[in-house]
C-alpha cells in the first residue's frame, strides 16, 4: 500500500528557531500533499495544499510567512515552522494522494511533535 | 463536502463487532464516504470508502443507506488494538483534500 513517511517524529527547539519537517511519499508520487496540525484533544485540522512545483494553498488564518511549504518533487513536500514560539508546539501531520483515481483516499503520516520552549 | 455527524465515544467488548454509524444527510451524489482512524499519537489510518454500495476489505465494512444519508462502518471482531478515534468523512470527487471533524472514540475493552 501506499506509504508516507514523515521526519522527524519528535522534535523540540526553543523559541524563535526555526524547524523544518520532512515528508515522503516512499511508493509513489504524489502531486498534492496536504500539511495539518492536531491540538491535544482536537482533530486534525487542514494547514495548507502543497502543489508540486507551485505555491502552496493556505487556510484561512495559516500564516504562509510562518509555516512555509516547499514541494519541490513529486516525492517530497517540506514545512518550515519560522521562529517558532510555544503556542507553535502541536502534532503536525501530513498526507499524499496517489494519481490513481479522483475518489482515491489520502495516505497520511505517522506525525512530528513539535515541542518549542 | 457534506458535513458528518458521529457520536462522541462508544465502547465495545472484545471479540464483538463494534458498528460505528456516521450521519451525512446533505450528502450528494457526487461525494464519497471515507473511513479512517487514529491510533493515540499516530496519523490517521485509512479504512475503507465508498459511494454508494456496501464495501468490504481486510479491515471493516461499510454498509451505505439506500438514501446515502447515513452510514455504518462495522469492525466485524474487535481487538484492543482496534481502540482510536474513528472519523468518517465526505468528499466530493472535485475536491483534494479532506476534512476531518471530531469522530467517534472507540474503546475496546476486555
Amino acid at each position: 500500500g501506499a506509504v508516507v513517511s514523515q521526519h522527524p517524529s519528535r522534535v523540540i527547539c526553543k523559541s524563535g528557531t526555526s524547524v523544518k519537517i520532512e515528508c515522503r511519499s516512499l511508493d509513489f508520487q504524489a502531486t498534492t500533499m496536504f500539511w495539518y496540525r492536531q491540538f491535544p484533544k482536537q482533530s486534525l485540522m487542514l494547514m495548507a495544499t502543497s502543489n508540486e512545483g507551485s505555491k502552496a494553498t493556505y487556510e484561512q488564518g495559516v500564516e504562509k510567512d510562518k509555516f512555509l511549504i516547499n514541494h519541490a518533487s513529486l516525492t517530497l513536500s517540506t514545512l518550515t515552522v519560522t521562529s517558532a514560539h510555544p503556542e507553535d508546539s502541536s502534532f503536525y501531520i501530513c498526507s499524499a494522494r496517489t494519481r490513481q483515481g479522483a475518489n482515491s483516499p489520502l495516505h497520511f503520516g505517522n506525525g512530528t511533535r513539535l515541542t518549542v520552549t | 463536502d457534506a458535513k458528518t455527524t458521529q457520536p462522541t465515544s462508544m465502547d465495545c467488548a472484545e471479540g464483538r463487532a463494534a458498528n460505528l454509524p456516521c450521519n451525512h444527510s446533505t450528502i450528494s451524489g457526487n461525494e464519497y464516504v471515507y473511513w479512517y482512524r487514529q491510533i493515540h499519537s499516530q496519523g490517521p489510518q485509512y479504512i475503507i470508502h465508498g459511494l454508494k454500495n456496501n464495501e468490504t476489505n481486510e479491515m471493516a465494512s461499510l454498509i451505505i443507506t439506500e438514501d446515502r444519508k447515513s452510514s455504518t462502518l462495522i469492525l466485524p471482531h474487535a481487538t484492543l488494538r482496534d481502540t482510536a478515534v474513528y472519523y468518517c468523512i465526505v468528499r466530493a470527487l472535485n475536491n483534494n483534500d479532506m476534512r476531518f471533524g471530531a469522530g467517534t472514540r472507540l474503546t475496546v475493552k476486555p
